[in-house]
């Protein structure tokens, strides 16, 4: 079955970096376009970065834009996000989510059929 | 930025009564692209709805959506005991994507 396994959250201070990763497997990853959406606590959802399934096109929330990275290893069916500059606006659970594009032959649909468990981040000095 | 607007914001209700939550656009939503999400404590969302009307698979036929343009609606039709949680319907098709603030449904 889909499975999308998120790690390293953590508390960080303020300014520095922390990088998450997102295992899959019970699909084939390289077909799917995949996307970061987080959830600060007691919050609603807000989408964070998509890259589609041959990581050639990536987009950003404007909140993260120029800070975060988001890339992806299909020979290690593992997602990646890099965060830099971190501020406690970013103290979020972080959420992999699969997009149904491999299913519909498309590189993007825009909506999430399978979600990963979350990891918590926290900036806090 | 498309803002969506999700109405109540609590509902209460007890099991076996009929639920309707509102998902409102600032603008038109092309092609219907609405897609809701029920998420319960402690767990990541799970996908109910996409297209505004066509049910994800595995999901029972008490959960509908329908709609268009501006204004949407997820109709739950004989709540049960584990539908109590929180729904948040999202717009796709222009960037940026965007989630309504969610509804949630609790146990009158």
């Amino acid at each position: 079955q889909v499975q999308l396994v998120e790690s390293g959250g953590g508390v960080v201070q303020p300014g520095r970096s922390l990088r998450l990763s997102c295992v899959a497997s019970g699909f084939t990853f390289r077909s799917y376009a995949i996307h970061w959406v987080r959830q600060a606590p007691g919050k609603g959802l807000e989408w964070v970065a998509v890259i589609w399934p041959e990581g050639s096109n990536k987009y950003y929330a404007d909140s993260v834009k120029g800070r975060f990275t988001i890339s992806r290893d299909n020979s290690k069916n593992t997602l990646y996000l890099q965060m830099n500059s971190l501020r406690a606006e970013d103290s979020a659970v972080y959420y992999c989510a699969r997009d149904p594009s491999g299913s519909t032959g498309t590189t993007e649909e825009g909506y999430f059929d399978f979600w990963g468990q979350g990891t918590l981040v926290t900036v806090s000095s | 930025e498309i803002v969506l607007t999700q109405s109540p914001g609590t509902l209460s209700l007890s099991p076996g009564e009929r639920a309707t939550l509102s998902c409102r656009a600032s603008q038109s939503v092309s092609s219907n692209y609405l897609a809701w999400y029920q998420q319960k404590p402690g767990q990541a969302p799970r996908l109910l709805i996409y297209g505004a009307s066509s049910r994800a698979t595995g999901i029972p036929d008490r959960f509908s959506g329908s709609g268009s343009g501006t204004d949407f609606t997820l109709t739950i039709t004989r709540l049960e005991p584990e539908d109590f949680a929180v729904y948040h319907c999202q717009h796709y098709g222009t960037s940026p994507l965007t989630f309504g603030g969610g509804t949630k449904v609790e146990i009158k």
